[in-house]
């Protein structure tokens, strides 16, 4: 089944602690991002990735890490989480930057 | 950078009403994307318009893209239950260059259905 797949789908963390949200697809996509998605704010995009060690920001890049070593897979770091980043993230992928997009489950990420 | 309006942020209607959300670009686009996203769920892909003036239909909604590639609308004729959640665009600006960057999202309209 084609799909992307995001890890953890919850988590609760501590101001400062580094964390990493996983983020997989195995449609060989190309175009995969990151989307923070807040209320009345909609869908803000972090990072994106045209293809494999190819990373650039998106709008909200600020505390935000990215990696693309593999083409399937493209993690998201936060270094230094702060409560300002506790948020629903969604992973996404397609084919181009200017095609569907598929989307993960989503993480919801809390900061205390 | 773009940016995409999307009006109302909040629609209530009554199960059988109709339905309309509109979306506006800054800039042109090369093409526009709408998706669903259900409460508690993620965003799901409806449809892409690429030509001016384009009209597509999928049963009971009706996408648009204006003649100047630079508004959208979706439509939903006789709203039922199962339309619940909230409805973005998502527009790719067209650069002077010919050339097209990511997505970016409208911040949405929340359709609420009372039966």
């Amino acid at each position: 089944e084609a799909q992307v797949t995001q890890n953890p789908r919850y988590l609760i963390t501590v101001t400062g602690k580094k964390l990493t949200v996983t983020c997989s697809q195995n449609m060989n996509h190309e175009y995969m991002s990151w989307y923070r998605q807040d209320p009345g704010l909609g869908l803000r995009q972090i990072y994106y990735s045209m293809n494999v060690e190819v990373t650039d920001k998106g709008d909200v890049p600020e505390g935000y890490k990215v990696s693309r070593k593999e083409k399937r897979n493209f993690p998201l770091i936060l270094e230094s989480p702060s409560p300002n980043q506790t948020s629903l993230y969604f992973c996404a992928s397609s084919p181009g930057s200017w095609t569907e997009a598929f989307f993960g489950q989503g993480t919801r990420l809390t900061v205390v | 950078g773009q940016q995409v309006m999307q009006i109302p942020q909040y629609q209530h209607v009554q199960e059988g009403e109709d339905f309309t959300t509109y979306c506006n670009s800054s800039t042109t686009l090369s093409n526009i994307q709408w998706y669903k996203q259900r409460p508690g769920g993620h965003p799901v892909f409806l449809i892409q318009l690429v030509k001016s003036g384009e009209v597509k239909k999928q049963k009971r909604l009706t996408f648009q893209f204006g003649e100047a590639k630079k508004n959208s609308s979706l439509h939903i004729t006789a709203t039922q239950t199962t339309d619940v959640g909230t409805y973005f665009c998502a527009g790719i600006a067209m650069y002077s260059g010919g050339g097209a960057d990511g997505l970016t999202f409208g911040k949405g309209t929340h359709l609420i259905i009372q039966p």
